[in-house]
């Protein structure tokens, strides 16, 4: 059965810092993944996805992230924080497409940006 | 915005009672699940429907059951309600599965408070 795990359950950084969220996914097939942000008292919203047509994934938002199947790993990364990037990101696998249900989430992690 | 609405945004209900809640797709999607989330943690899957039948279920009891209608809107019902139940349900919309199918597109949530 697939797993997700992120690592940090919260990140704090300075505006204009490095954002580098985890996440490690655990499947003998290589799943679809995917990053999604939610602000609070709101829905989820699609940052980006992994669908195998590239290792390295760019989202909205400045955001990215690359697929390693080495280290299992998926993580998000941004260049420069803004203060707009606050809120709470779940890193999430799925089979075939991510539409055939049941994605797999993560517990998530609340990210802080400091001014 | 994604497209994909649901009502109540918030309820109150006590123990023992039912529930309902409702989602609307996004246009053209006639797959939708539905997500429970607890505070502080990820989503987790409940179910899915496609073309009016449960396509997909996740580790909930039969007192969670829903449905879908011709027109893609969908219910998620909840009986004898539980303090645990507390919870963001979401809903999800998306074209059913193939290799190129899209992604999940989240609703803001219906936010049920049992006492």
């Amino acid at each position: 059965a697939q797993s997700v795990t992120q690592l940090g359950s919260h990140v704090s950084v300075s505006e204009g810092a490095l954002v580098l969220l985890r996440c490690n996914y655990s499947s003998s097939v290589p799943p679809y993944l995917f990053w999604y942000v939610q602000y609070p008292n709101q829905g989820l919203q699609l940052l980006l996805k992994y669908t195998s047509a590239a290792t390295l994934v760019k989202g909205i938002n400045g955001f990215e992230a690359e697929f390693k199947k080495s280290e299992t790993s998926f993580h998000l990364t941004k260049p420069s924080a803004h203060m707009s990037d606050a809120a709470e990101y779940f890193c999430a696998a799925g089979d075939y497409g991510g539409s055939q249900g049941n994605l797999i989430f993560g517990k998530g992690t609340k990210l802080s940006v400091k001014p | 915005e994604t497209g994909v609405t649901q009502s109540p945004t918030h309820l109150i209900k006590t123990r023992g009672q039912q529930v309902t809640l409702r989602c609307s797709s996004q246009s053209g999607h006639n797959t939708v699940s539905w997500y429970q989330q607890a505070l502080g943690q990820g989503p987790q899957f409940i179910f899915q429907y496609y073309r009016e039948e449960e396509n997909g279920r996740g580790n909930f009891p039969p007192r969670f059951s829903g449905l879908q209608f011709p027109n893609y809107s969908s219910e998620l019902n909840v009986n004898a309600l539980e303090l645990d139940d507390s919870a963001l349900y979401l809903c999800a919309s998306s074209l059913p599965a193939s290799e190129y199918t899209d992604t999940q597109y989240f609703g803001p949530g219906t936010r049920l408070t049992v006492l």
